[in-house]
């Protein structure tokens, strides 16, 4: 089946510094993949969508400027969470829809950030 | 109006016997897919069944099955024999084919915790 690697599984940072989280299709080709961010024991909120060669499209409420998506090949989107602060830290999962209209969200194994 | 309700706090069930899960969605799109993922707490997301808008059975992945019943709007998720691997938190999602076109993004609920008693 379609496998999403998701680098790194956590990470912990100082405020003010930059993290970056990638997000790699490894058997297929994703023009598009999907950043959710997810508090403990809430749902996902979908973040932004990237699509390959082109500016992502961020939900209402997400900062562009503090979340910077990068998705400039088909197997790879990156996330940077930029001057990050303790408010940032969270679950952040991407993932990317396998071909076919009816194909799932196929997701990444989560990064788990935490801003001291 | 919230697009998917998930309104069981948290459900119990002992092991070996079957448990409903509970999932209702609001949509005018007539086009739309209807998902479940399952996340322990390891924090994966593993996808679980898919139930089209315009499918006339209730899907079936194994121990998995879904109740979809469209005039009601509902898409219950049975697990039948539960297993203690099955102990997770389970979320209905929803992608709107025509709502949001190329990027059909899915919307997903609050989750349920389902913890499976041996």
């Amino acid at each position: 089946g379609a496998v999403v690697s998701q680098h790194p599984s956590w990470v912990i940072c100082k405020s003010g510094t930059s993290v970056k989280i990638e997000c790699r299709s490894l058997d297929f080709q994703a023009t598009t993949m999907f950043w959710y961010r997810q508090f403990p024991k809430q749902s996902l909120m979908l973040m932004a969508t990237s699509n390959e060669g082109s500016k992502a499209t961020y939900e209402q409420g997400v900062e562009k400027d503090k979340f910077l998506i990068n998705h400039a090949s088909l197997t790879l989107s990156t996330l940077t969470v930029t001057s990050a602060h303790p408010e940032d830290s969270s679950f952040y999962i991407c993932s990317a829809r396998g071909q076919g209209e009816n194909s799932p969200l196929h997701f990444g194994n989560g990064t788990r950030l935490t801003v001291t | 109006a919230q697009k998917i309700t998930q309104t069981q706090p948290g459900m119990f069930v002992q092991e070996k016997e079957a448990v409903t899960l509970d999932c209702t969605y609001d949509t005018s799109d007539p086009s739309y897919g209807l998902f479940w993922y399952k996340q322990p707490s390891s924090g994966e997301m593993i996808f679980l069944i898919y139930q089209g808008s315009y499918d006339q059975q209730n899907a079936t992945e194994g121990r998995y099955s879904l109740n979809f019943q469209k005039a009601r709007k509902s898409a219950n998720l049975v697990i039948s024999a539960s297993q203690l691997g099955d102990s997770a938190m389970y979320f209905c999602a929803m992608r709107e084919l025509i709502r949001t076109g190329a990027n059909s993004k899915l919307t997903f609920g609050k989750g349920i915790t389902l913890s499976v008693r041996p």
